[in-house]
């Protein structure tokens, strides 16, 4: 079955640099989360978007943004890179309409973020 | 801020079940008990979830006591892919992309030859 797709999986960055990362979420999912898991620490909540509109927002620096596009995938751009910026970086999808069965968030594989 | 607490890690004997408890002593009528796990940096996966019966799946049983105040997940029959962090997580089943998962610090689930 297909999965969500991110890319790329590894990325290197300079301090004050800029990084956009991809996601390509599973046909026919409509809803897409970002997640940003530091070194040791637990995923936390970035941004969602449902239907290409934003619908939801955690704890996302001023420095990073993030769209939907037509055909569903989402992309995090991240401008003036800092060090504390370096984590794993998850995508998640899942149908936005609860009358579906589960409704449960599919991740996909993370992109690494290192910033030296 | 995570609605739920757990204990910090557990060990189980391969081929034993895994029985890992979540308290959520402020869950609210319309929100869900959901688990979900994450082996060494994967994606987090999910397992199961429930509202306040007892479900049961490929991959594990949930038991939610009858206030719905905690649960338990068993894994019937632990191998060594199951050594994860694992995850109890309460959120309202809505629509519209506003489902986030809000992860607390989980249980580290060492599954022991």
């Amino acid at each position: 079955a297909a999965g969500v797709i991110q890319s790329p999986r590894h990325l290197i960055k300079e301090k004050r640099e800029t990084a956009t990362l991809k996601c390509y979420p599973i046909p026919r999912h409509d809803t897409v989360y970002w997640y940003q898991q530091g070194p040791g620490q637990d995923p936390q909540f970035l941004i969602s978007f449902y239907e290409k509109m934003q619908s939801d927002k955690g704890s996302i620096p001023d420095r990073f943004s993030a769209q939907q596009f037509s055909d569903y995938h989402s992309e995090l751009n991240m401008s003036s890179l800092e060090l504390g910026d370096s984590a794993l970086y998850f995508c998640a999808s899942s149908h936005g309409l609860a009358t579906y069965s589960y409704n449960e968030q599919f991740f996909g594989p993370g992109t690494r973020l290192t910033v030296l | 801020d995570a609605k739920t607490t757990q204990p910090p890690s557990m060990d189980c004997a391969e081929g034993r079940a895994a029985n890992l408890p979540c308290n959520h002593s402020t869950i609210s009528g319309n929100e869900y008990v959901y688990w979900y796990r994450q082996i060494h940096s994967q994606g987090p996966q999910y397992i199961i979830h429930g509202l306040k019966n007892n479900e049961t799946n490929e991959m594990a049983s949930l038991i939610i006591t009858e206030d719905r105040k905690s649960s338990t997940l068993i894994l019937p029959h632990a191998t060594l892919r199951d050594t994860a962090v694992y995850y109890c997580i309460v959120r309202p089943r809505s629509q519209g992309g506003s489902e986030k998962l809000v992860f607390g610090k989980g249980t580290k689930l060492t599954v022991n030859p």
